[in-house]
């Protein structure tokens, strides 16, 4: 089992359209988590943390379940801007140890 | 610009020729990592360095590849004798080292290297 796990996509959707990606992790001791997006060909940014509580950003919402080891990502009212690939990232139990997930790729639709 | 610095941006080495990747971190960042990306894959971390001290270089290569982290200048990343499966999108990333963002890595524009 990969220690991150993406669905790969592609996911189309229309512009203003809702849509969500799920990743699960397989370590239980990890401690942060992060959406992170990625342009064809360019560097991964920093969407957002992932908290416990769950986060809100604008447009963007991100869920930790814990206990069954996933986390969320909602964009709501999706814009072409929003094209790319959507990374997952979990820190191992060396807490500055990232581990990516392969990407999900979301294409918005005029 | 305050952001994470890398250069050359595009390197072309002949096989059995050394790459040198440069790195230079955000401002008030301390901590560095470096990344691989290959084609059509996930980031895999490499090593992470603070100035002066590798701290974890558990996912570096064993052989050919070495990191280092200066007291002064940019960390930098070499790869001697380059093989074509060496042909890869390489990140360098920075974190700071305290507070509530402690952890969050800020990436740089990468290196693509190619091996010809």
């Amino acid at each position: 089992r990969k220690e991150v796990e993406q669905d790969p996509g592609p996911f189309n959707v229309p512009e203003g359209a809702t849509v969500a990606f799920n990743c699960t992790y397989s370590n239980s001791a990890s401690q942060s988590f992060f959406w992170y997006r990625q342009d064809c060909r360019k560097e991964p940014k920093l969407l957002m943390s992932v908290y416990s509580s769950g986060n809100e950003d604008g447009r963007f919402t991100a869920q930790l379940n814990r206990a069954s080891q996933y986390i969320s990502l909602l964009i709501r009212d999706s814009k072409l801007s929003d094209s790319a690939t959507y990374l997952c990232v979990v820190n191992d139990i060396r807490a500055y140890k990232y581990i990516f997930g392969t990407g999900t790729r979301l294409k918005v639709l005029a | 610009n305050a952001g994470v610095m890398q250069n050359p941006r595009h390197l072309v080495r002949r096989r059995g020729q050394e790459a040198r990747l440069r790195c230079s971190p955000m401002k008030g960042h301390s901590h560095v990592y470096w990344y691989r990306q290959l084609p059509e894959e996930g980031l895999k971390f490499m090593v992470y360095l603070q100035k002066e001290n590798i701290i974890d270089e558990s996912g570096m290569p064993k052989e050919r590849f070495s990191a280092e982290f200066p007291k002064e200048g940019p960390s930098i990343l070499r790869i001697q004798q380059v093989v074509r499966g060496d042909s890869a999108a390489y990140f360098c990333a920075s974190s700071t080292i305290a507070g509530t963002s402690r952890y969050e890595q800020y990436f740089g524009p990468g290196t693509r290297l190619t091996v010809t």
